[in-house]
């Protein structure tokens, strides 16, 4: 069975530090992987998403994320991290989108990020 | 585009109460979702939709139906509300087409307490 683990519940970094949030999957075929971002009281946006090609990948707002299938990971990055950036990160992992299929998402619990001044 | 929209935002009910939340996309997409976030819990999929005119039970489906109206349209319907059921909702929609990506669209939630 496919699982997400994000081993930090909660997190506190200053304005200007980088931050590193981690994500461990267990998957059977190749990974679809993706990283979403939940403000305060609104749904969730999506902020960068890997399937093939190059294990750096580029998001938005600033953020990056690193594949590595050797540790079945999917770490999220940001060099300098903004008072903005305060939210719950939620790392998810599920199969291509076949025609007529619904691609279900497996969620981990999430990382809530505190950011100081 | 307003995207994936949901109503009501907020809902309080009484034990063995019903109700039904709406969820619609404009996105012309063929999935569409049905997900619980409960503290500590990340989401669950509760029920979903691959196409206009299939649903199929994710992983928490007891308690809750579901009708995929038409292609925009996905409801949820709790029949006799409990208290397990607080939780806030959340609607999602994807392609669904066959396209390589297939990530999902969130619509903003609607927070359930149910007294």
């Amino acid at each position: 069975a496919q699982s997400v683990t994000q081993p930090d519940i909660h997190i506190t970094v200053s304005e200007g530090a980088s931050l590193e949030l981690r994500c461990n999957y267990s998957y059977g075929a190749t990974p679809y992987l993706f990283w979403y971002v939940q403000s305060p009281g609104q749904g969730l946006q999506l902020l960068l998403k890997y399937f093939s090609g190059d294990t750096l990948v580029q998001g938005i707002k600033g953020f990056e994320a690193e594949f590595k299938r050797s540790q079945s990971s999917f770490n999220l990055r940001k060099p300098s991290v903004h008072w903005s950036d305060a939210a719950e990160y939620f790392c998810a992992v599920g199969p291509r989108g076949l025609s007529g299929t619904a691609s279900k998402l497996t969620f981990g619990t999430g990382t809530r990020l505190q950011v100081t001044l | 585009n307003a995207g994936v929209t949901q109503t009501p935002k907020f809902q309080v009910l009484k034990t063995g109460q019903s109700m039904t939340l709406q969820c619609a996309q404009d996105m012309n997409h063929n999935s569409m979702y049905w997900y619980r976030q409960d503290p500590g819990m990340g989401l669950r999929l509760i029920y979903y939709s691959a196409s206009e005119g299939t649903t199929d039970k994710g992983e928490v489906p007891n308690g809750y139906n579901v009708s995929r109206l038409n292609k925009r349209e996905f409801s949820l319907r709790l029949e006799s509300a409990a208290p397990s059921q607080t939780s806030v909702y959340f609607c999602a929609s994807s392609d669904g087409s066959g396209g390589v990506y297939n990530e999902q669209f969130f619509g903003p939630g609607t927070r359930l307490t149910v007294l």
